[in-house]
């Protein structure tokens, strides 16, 4: 199974509004990433929080962590129909150069209403 | 413009025929990455790289085959023994390893003839 799962699976907003979506793993990790991604193209890296980090911001994202209940929430405030995308987890888990990957979660499917 | 390219966008597949996707990066970076992605679904490893002339199997190798014998070049082949091809590939390459940011192509979408 994915060891990152996010929630909700998708998400309808009218424009103006925040949209969150929350990602939970299962094992410890050394640091947690979200990508979105738009219809059919590659995937673009958002930020990435550490897993000694609580809190982190970029524009209108903010990123929270929680390693006690293995979680993390992705906030866009005022959001714009140009934010409707994909967006999904990565965790970023073990110790060893063949062992550490990135895994994906499934993602979540944003849309925002003009 | 630096970045990284995958060619072609799309790509049909006869049955039991090898195809091979294309994937090169002007970053410089060390490492090169090959996911599937399945409808609705996340990303799955397939093989990744971290230096010229060596490779690692992810998660879903089985199928597939990749070489690196370039820094900015990995590409990938989908094997006859891969059953079920179909699917979006994205290749995606980073500074120096796993775990750092990775910076993702448009992707190659196969289709089975």
């Amino acid at each position: 199974s994915q060891q990152g799962e996010e929630d909700p699976q998708a998400l309808s907003i009218q424009e103006g509004e925040n949209a969150t979506m929350n990602c939970s793993y299962k094992t410890s990790i050394n640091n947690l990433q979200w990508y979105r991604q738009n219809s059919g193209r590659g995937l673009v890296h958002l930020i990435l929080i550490r897993s000694n980090e609580r809190e982190k911001h970029s524009g209108r994202l903010r990123v929270t962590l929680d390693t006690s209940k293995k979680s993390s929430s992705l906030l866009i405030t005022a959001s714009r129909a140009a934010d409707t995308a994909s967006y999904f987890c990565a965790t970023d888990r073990g110790s060893s150069g063949s062992a550490r990957q990135l895994t994906f979660g499934s993602g979540t499917q944003l849309t925002v209403l003009p | 413009d630096g970045g990284i390219t995958q060619s072609p966008k799309y790509l049909f597949r006869k049955e039991g025929q090898n195809v091979t996707l294309s994937c090169e990066q002007n970053l410089n970076h060390d490492a090169m990455y090959w996911y599937r992605q399945d409808p609705g679904q996340g990303l799955r490893l397939i093989y990744y790289s971290q230096i010229v002339n060596d490779f690692q199997k992810g998660d879903i190798a089985e199928g597939y085959s990749v070489s690196r014998e370039k820094k900015e070049s990995f590409p990938l082949t989908v094997t006859s023994a891969q059953k079920n091809p179909t699917a979006f590939y994205l290749c995606a390459s980073s500074p120096s390893g796993v775990g750092e940011t990775q910076y993702f192509g448009p992707g190659t979408r196969l289709l089975v003839l």
